[in-house]
């Protein structure tokens, strides 16, 4: 079975700060990792994945994802927090490795940027 | 381009009603996805299209809710004899099609059983 677990339900960062958002992760095949943002009353927005190759991922606005096997982990950072960042994270694996991607979500992480 | 359309985006209905919610995937891609979003939760995983015919429903909660994507296109989902606890945002993705690719979401459809 497939899980994925987001430990914080909310983290708090002042603007100019560094964010990290964690995701830890548990499949039976090779992980494939995303995340995804999602403003109020709006859809999940894309940022960034992780297929295979280089560990550290680059995505949307600035964003970035490391992943390490060995810890089973795939966490979101930005060096600098914008009060724009402020929105509902979710990160998500697929490793099944059926030929398709079904993704299983966390229960997402509150960002809260202060000026 | 257009990204993935749902509509309608608030349906609001009684116990025990018929309700189909419609998703326009973008302009070419052949894999569709649908996910069911609950309060304070994540998006889980319902059914996928790998052009008309349904791959995976295995997310499917019972036989009420049921699936189409008649010409590998436009989705709807349909949902018999609703019950309270199926309201939630209900959310569909589309993809070109590998497993690799990314999937882009809909705005979503908030429905609320009363």
């Amino acid at each position: 079975a497939q899980s994925v677990a987001q430990p914080e339900d909310q983290v708090n960062v002042a603007e100019g700060n560094p964010l990290t958002v964690k995701c830890t992760y548990s499949v039976s095949g090779n992980p494939y990792l995303f995340w995804y943002v999602q403003y109020p009353n709006r859809g999940l927005q894309f940022l960034l994945k992780y297929i295979t190759g280089d560990n550290l991922v680059k995505g949307s606005y600035g964003f970035e994802a490391e992943f390490n096997k060995s810890q089973t982990s795939f966490h979101l950072k930005k060096p600098s927090a914008l009060v724009s960042d402020s929105a509902l994270y979710f990160c998500a694996v697929e490793g099944m490795n059926t030929g398709f991607q079904k993704l299983v979500f966390g229960t997402g992480t509150r960002l809260l940027v202060s000026p | 381009g257009a990204g993935v359309s749902q509509t309608p985006s608030n349906k609001v209905t009684e116990k025990g009603k018929y309700v189909e919610l419609r998703c326009d995937p973008i302009s070419g891609h052949t894999a569709l996805y649908w996910y069911r979003q609950s309060l304070g939760q994540g998006p889980e995983f319902l059914i996928y299209f790998q052009g008309t015919g349904a791959a995976d429903d295995s997310g499917l909660p019972n036989d009420r809710f049921f699936a189409v994507r008649p010409e590998g296109s436009v989705s709807t989902l349909k949902i018999q004899r609703t019950e309270r606890g199926d309201s939630a945002v209900y959310l569909c993705a589309s993809s070109p099609g590998t497993n690799t690719d990314t999937q882009y979401f809909g705005p979503g459809t908030r429905l609320t059983v009363l």
